[in-house]
């Protein structure tokens, strides 16, 4: 029940093109979904959030795209840049507390 | 210049040894938290603490012990009973309350047991 489950393990997307990376929960308390981006060696940044009650939230060429009745969500990285390759995760964190569940990661390599 | 600073950046230890990795923020952040990275696995939660002199284990505290004795520290002490210590810990802070905010990761640890 407080798992998060990220999808792919690793994912190779040319330059400009569009990177996609699934989540899937299943305790419907989340709410709050957090999105990281950790490049090697260094400690994880927050990239973009979104709660239960939208659907979409864009944040310049990074979309969380946000399905309730599916329990999943997912993020879009348009236009992407080999500079946005990283590590990704996703996470989840349950009302009253303040531990984040995390997605085992997704390694994304843009080539050029 | 706020933020979460964590030393040694590397540290080796030999086996049997127990080691304290620092963890100190700047943000005037209530929460804390300690994590354990290994490849594959994501960010496991060691430990956290939501105020001064009181924490909690998190979903691996097993060998492994914390203090909180001041608001802007919170050291991890990796004890020779850990099995298998070698990792990336990451220590991040976040202002705390209930309706959910960031958490602020500093640049990590990797400690390396001979």
């Amino acid at each position: 029940q407080q798992q998060v489950k990220q999808s792919p393990q690793s994912l190779i997307v040319q330059k400009g093109g569009i990177s996609i990376i699934n989540c899937a929960y299943e305790n419907t308390a989340f709410d709050y979904f957090p999105w990281y981006q950790q490049f090697p060696g260094k400690g994880p940044a927050l990239l973009i959030a979104i709660r239960p009650d939208v659907s979409e939230k864009k944040e310049g060429r990074f979309t969380i795209s946000f399905n309730k009745s599916a329990k999943q969500f997912s993020l879009h990285i348009m236009d992407s840049q080999p500079g946005d390759s990283a590590t990704y995760f996703c996470a989840a964190r349950s009302p009253g507390f303040q531990k984040l569940v995390f997605g085992t990661g997704t390694r994304l390599l843009v080539s050029p | 210049d706020g933020g979460i600073t964590q030393s040694p950046k590397y540290l080796f230890r030999k086996e049997g040894q127990n080691v304290t990795l620092s963890c100190e923020q700047n943000l005037n952040h209530d929460a804390m938290y300690w994590y354990r990275q290994d490849p594959g696995q994501g960010l496991r939660l060691i430990y956290y603490s939501q105020i001064v002199n009181d924490f909690q284990k998190g979903d691996i505290a097993e060998g492994y012990s914390v203090s909180r004795e001041k608001k802007e520290s919170f050291p991890l002490t990796v004890t020779s009973v850990q099995k298998n210590p070698t990792a990336f810990y990451l220590c991040a802070s976040s202002s705390g309350g209930a309706s959910g905010d960031t958490q602020y990761f500093g640049p990590g640890t990797r400690l390396t047991v001979l």
